[in-house]
Parts: C-alpha cells; sequence; structure tokens
C-alpha cells in the first residue's frame, strides 16, 4: 500500500540556519503530496501542496519539489526563524473522492535563538 | 470563523467505558474524517464520510464506529474503551472538487484510557 516515510527527528537548529526535512513515498499511480504542520495544541495546517511531477509548493518561505524520478517530496527554508518550531508532516493522497491522506511518522523541530 | 470544532479536549475513561467525540465544521464541506495520532506514528484514518449519508473504514477502524449525523456533524464513538485507545484523536474535513482540497483540522482531543 501508500506509505509516507520522513527523516527521523527531533531536529535541532539554531535561528537563521538552512532547513530539510526529507521525505519519500511509495505510492501507485501519481499520488499529491502535502506537508502540514502543527503548532503546539493546534490541529494541523497545511504548509503547502504540489499536484503533479516537478511542481515546487511554497509557502512562508518553505518550499518543496514533488520528485517522481526519486519518489521525494523534501522541505526545505533557507533561514529559520524560532516561530517555525513545530512538527512538520508529509503526506501523500491519491486521486479519490474523497481526500484520504496518509501521514509519514511527523519530524518534531526545534529552533533556538 | 470557527473552522472545525471538537468537543471534549480531554477525557479520561476506564476500560471498558464508552463515550462519543463530537465534531462538528461550519465550512460547507463534504466530506469529513476522523484520525487518531500516536508517537513515532504519524496520523492514521481511522473512518470517514465522503459525503452526507455515506461512512467508509479507514486504516484503523476496529473498536470505533461512526456516525455522519447531517452535513455539519460526524461523531465517533467507543463502545468499549481499551488502553490502546489512548491517543490523540483529530476530527477534519475537506471542500468539493478534486483530492487536493487541503483539510482542515480541529485542535484534537486528548483521550487516556486507564
Amino acid at each position: 500500500g501508500d506509505s509516507v516515510t520522513q527523516m527521523e527527528g527531533p531536529v535541532t537548529l539554531s535561528e537563521e540556519a538552512f532547513l530539510t526535512i526529507n521525505c519519500t513515498y511509495t505510492a501507485t499511480g501519481y499520488p499529491s503530496l502535502f506537508w502540514y504542520v502543527q503548532y503546539p495544541g493546534e490541529g494541523l495546517q497545511l504548509l503547502l501542496k504540489a499536484t503533479k511531477a516537478d511542481d515546487k509548493g511554497s509557502n512562508k518561505g518553505f518550499e518543496a519539489t514533488y520528485r517522481k524520478e526519486t519518489t521525494s517530496f523534501h522541505l526545505e527554508k533557507g533561514s529559520v526563524q524560532v516561530s517555525d518550531s513545530a512538527v512538520y508532516f508529509c503526506a501523500l493522497s491519491a486521486l479519490q473522492g474523497a481526500q484520504k491522506l496518509v501521514f509519514g511518522q511527523g519530524t518534531r523541530l526545534t529552533i533556538n535563538p | 470563523n470557527a473552522g472545525v470544532t471538537q468537543t471534549p479536549k480531554f477525557q479520561v475513561l476506564k476500560t471498558g467505558q464508552s463515550m462519543t467525540l463530537q465534531c462538528a465544521q461550519d465550512m460547507n464541506h463534504n466530506s469529513m474524517y476522523w484520525y487518531r495520532q500516536d508517537p513515532g506514528m504519524g496520523l492514521r484514518l481511522i473512518y470517514y464520510s465522503a459525503s452526507e449519508g455515506t461512512t467508509d473504514k479507514g486504516e484503523v477502524p476496529n473498536g470505533y464506529n461512526v456516525s455522519r449525523l447531517n452535513k455539519r456533524e460526524f461523531s465517533l464513538r467507543l463502545e468499549s474503551a481499551a488502553p490502546s485507545q489512548t491517543s490523540v484523536y483529530f476530527c477534519a474535513s475537506s471542500g468539493p472538487g478534486t483530492a487536493n482540497s487541503p483539510l482542515h483540522f480541529g485542535n484534537g482531543t486528548r483521550l487516556t484510557v486507564t
């Protein structure tokens, strides 16, 4: 079945550091790919998405490119802030009527000032 | 601007007790979902409702039942709680259109079964 694998956490960085969180997937067909973010005590929020190969999703300085050849969707940000501390989830969705997302295990990110 | 509202926020049950988790959305979304979140396992789909009047099993449906009461409300019931059901439960909804519509999540219910 479909699956998503994220890099193990937790990840701790200093403010203004470069961030990469790796995500690879296994799926039949051509899924859409997503990054969701969960701030403490809250539900998940969509951060960005890409719906086809070579698409780049971007939001709030974060970017991820849908790489079909490597089945990857790595999340990057050039200069992180303390406010980026959260748990990040990579997810995929097969093209079905309902949005049945398959999530990775999540990566906890802590940014120190 | 409520979005997806879940109640209660916290609950402690004893093994064998029953309870219903409530979820309501005010965005006129067709589809609603129940996920559970466990450490190191991400979110796993319990049940979903693609539209009013329909429900389907997700990845981990055993021990749960759901009711899509109307377009706004989707409840999750534990008939006989077990310690393995200790988790954080999230309700979500998504709008019409393709499978690319983003999910909107509630803030979760933290359930402990002793």
